[in-house]
């Protein structure tokens, strides 16, 4: 079946200008999340949606960032007012996601949106 | 999450068992172990999990220790497209205050040679 998709692939833009990244989940999968990975740094957590709760947000590192889901499908990450060290691979995952006890389901991962901010 | 340590690089030739170590000496009792490995400019992937059983799957086998303070997986006869960074993540059950998101580590970067 598809995988995670996300758009677009690459996108260059000015220091300064706003940029929104998108990701479509796999279909059925109700958690979403949102990764960065700068060059030569690991990947680190942004953001993470979980059906009707109220997201994750604990990893944004500045009020520059915000997500939002629509219809519990699409995901857009917005990067505002962007600056060279927003440079980076925008990831996004997907899982099911278990409401009551026992381990979390895998994530499974998009292709990545590099972003380089001039 | 209990913290992962991993040795910063391996080599293996290719058709031999490639055997990544991980040690998770500080983990809970509701925390499993997940491998993702990522392959250069490609999103990570999935690979296997476990909490104190061994597993196999068809890509590799996780071996984990009967105190569960360290794991390795075996890529039973690796490819050079097995050439990666892997991953070992220790990750909590449903209902930890972290159970979202996964927190990557350096990994080990597993280069397989003709």
């Amino acid at each position: 079946g598809a995988g995670v998709s996300q758009s677009p692939s690459n996108k260059v833009t000015e220091k300064g200008k706003d940029v929104e990244l998108r990701c479509d989940p796999i279909s059925g999968h109700t958690a979403l999340y949102w990764y960065r990975q700068s060059l030569g740094q690991g990947l680190e957590f942004l953001i993470y949606f979980q059906g009707n709760s109220a997201p994750d947000k604990s990893g944004l590192p500045s009020d520059r960032f915000s997500a939002e889901r629509t219809g519990g499908s699409v995901s857009t990450l917005t990067i505002q007012r962007t600056q060279q060290e927003d440079s980076a691979v925008y990831l996004c995952a997907s899982s099911l996601a278990r409401l009551g006890q026992g381990r979390p389901y895998e994530q499974y991962f998009g292709p990545g949106t590099r972003l380089t901010v001039t | 999450d209990a913290k992962t340590t991993q040795p910063p690089s391996m080599d293996c030739a290719e058709g031999r068992a490639a055997n990544l170590p991980c040690n998770h000496s500080t983990i809970s009792g509701n925390e499993y172990v997940y491998w993702y490995r990522q392959i250069h400019s490609q999103g990570p992937q999935y690979i296997i999990h476990g909490l104190k059983n061994n597993e196999t799957n068809e890509m590799a086998s996780l071996i984990i220790t009967e105190d569960r303070k360290s794991s390795t997986l075996i890529l039973p006869h690796a490819t050079l497209r097995d050439t990666a960074v892997y991953y070992c993540i220790v990750r909590v059950g449903a209902g930890g205050t972290s159970y979202g998101k996964l927190t990557f580590g350096q990994g080990t970067i597993l280069t397989v040679h003709p």
